[in-house]
């Protein structure tokens, strides 16, 4: 089967850094996206890594380390409006094709 | 270019009823993917249909199905509703099968008395 791993929740300041990790277990694995979804909204989604390294989206950044089926969602100058939950998801192919798995969410109280 | 539409918005429904629940993809894609999300929990992936064909479905008993339309509009049903299946209904679609980016709806509030 799959499954992904990542902390329930983590609280940080206004401006400073966050990282949410997320470690995951599958196979047939091509690559790990992440998503927001505040309150009441749908998921949006933020970024995919299909290569080892970092990519960077403005304040946000992912990294994926395939070796170590471990990657991590990095958000910089956190604002208010970031507070949210955020998911990642493993993209797979072989017989588990079209099949999404999704972590349980991290839920990110940005505080003043 | 619109983007997800899902109908209803809000259901309430009584244990033992059916359900059908309808999502509207984003022009142009053939994916569409559905999720059950209940508080705390992430999204557990129900099925995805591509062309009109189910590519894969997750570990939900047979009273959840779906379908998808010439149009790539999908809908998804659940019969002999019971209280557990109180949850939001998430679809999302894409170009591609199993595709990294998929564009969510705003999902169907289902809640079962």
């Amino acid at each position: 089967g799959q499954s992904l791993e990542q902390p329930s929740e983590v609280t940080a300041v206004e401006g400073a850094i966050v990282q949410i990790n997320c470690t995951y277990q599958t196979s047939g694995f091509y690559g790990l996206s992440w998503y927001q979804q505040h309150d009441g909204g749908a998921p949006t989604f933020l970024s995919y890594n299909a290569l080892d390294g970092l990519e960077e989206t403005g304040r946000f950044s992912s990294f994926l380390s395939r070796s170590d089926s471990y990657g991590y969602l990095l958000l910089q100058e956190l604002q208010m409006k970031d507070s949210a939950s955020y998911f990642c998801a493993v993209r797979v192919g072989g017989t588990n094709a079209g099949k999404s798995t999704f972590g349980d969410g991290t839920t990110l109280t940005v505080k003043p | 270019k619109a983007g997800v539409t899902q109908t209803p918005r809000y259901l309430i429904k009584t244990r033992g009823q059916q359900v059908t629940l309808s999502c509207s993809p984003i022009s142009g894609h053939r994916s569409v993917s559905w999720y059950q999300q209940t508080p705390g929990q992430g999204l557990q992936f129900l099925f995805e249909y591509f062309s009109e064909t189910q590519r894969n479905k997750g570990n939900f008993p047979g009273r959840f199905s779906g379908r998808q339309f010439s149009n790539s509009r999908s809908e998804m049903n659940v019969s002999t509703l019971e209280l557990g299946d109180s949850a939001l209904y998430l679809c999302a679609s894409s170009l591609y099968s199993s595709d990294y980016e998929q564009y969510f709806g705003p999902g169907t509030r289902l809640t079962v008395t």
